[in-house]
């Protein structure tokens, strides 16, 4: 079974600039979760999709960070623009729906960015 | 507001020792879980272990056991025999009932020493 797919691995921009990232979550998996770690602390959810809809966005900057899930399977996080405080990595999960709350996240591994 | 603490920043051990990690976690629900993630300097996420707070019973994974204090909202991680490859960033996490709204803590390093 093939894993949670992330790209780019790396990225470095300047601040202001725009970035986006592409996760392809574990076949079947209706809940995508986007985190972001800073360094040196647990990873924060920023959304949280169950197909194509919004589950939880309450911690997502919605002045700046913008998500999608077209279809249910790929997603997208964008910052537009970037600040110096959203380096980090941006982790990528998915889970089965089926079991809710109980279910494993399988995680991504991740886009460090950097912002300069 | 859930939260979820992790108290140690830092902890080592003797390969082939027992080491345990402390997580406290502050909720209001009366149904959620509680998991303990590890995550090797590679940065992939895996889960080692999960609770179900309605069970009684503490959640084992062959070396990997918790203590789960439910009134104490108490989560800890027990390892035992350490073996190198454990060395990695311990999460403890929290979800409540439906899934929505995952909360992990700022972590703990473990280093087994050889």
């Amino acid at each position: 079974e093939a894993g949670v797919a992330q790209s780019p691995r790396y990225k470095i921009i300047e601040k202001r600039q725009s970035v986006a990232f592409w996760c392809n979550p574990i076949s079947g998996h209706a809940t995508l979760y986007w985190y972001q770690q800073i360094l040196g602390q647990g990873p924060k959810l920023l959304i949280q999709f169950q197909n194509n809809g919004v589950v939880d966005d309450s911690q997502l900057p919605k002045d700046r960070f913008s998500a999608e899930r077209l279809k249910g399977v790929d997603s997208t996080l964008k910052i537009q623009p970037a600040k110096l405080e959203d380096s980090a990595v941006y982790l990528c999960a998915s889970s089965d729906v089926r079991g809710q709350g109980r279910n494993e996240q399988y995680f991504g591994p991740g886009t460090r960015l950097t912002v300069t | 507001a859930q939260t979820v603490t992790q108290s140690q920043p830092e902890m080592s051990v003797q390969e082939a020792e027992t080491v345990t990690l402390s997580c406290t976690y502050d909720t209001s629900e009366s149904d959620y879980y509680l998991f303990w993630y590890k995550q090797p300097p590679s940065r992939q996420m895996i889960l080692v272990i999960r609770q179900e707070a309605y069970k009684q019973q503490n959640a084992t994974e062959n070396r990997f056991s918790v203590n789960f204090q439910k009134a104490a909202k108490s989560f800890s991680l027990k390892i035992s025999d350490s073996q190198l490859g454990d060395a990695a960033m311990y999460f403890c996490a929290y979800t409540g009932d439906t899934g929505n709204q995952f909360y992990f803590g700022t972590g703990t390093s473990l280093t087994v020493i050889p």
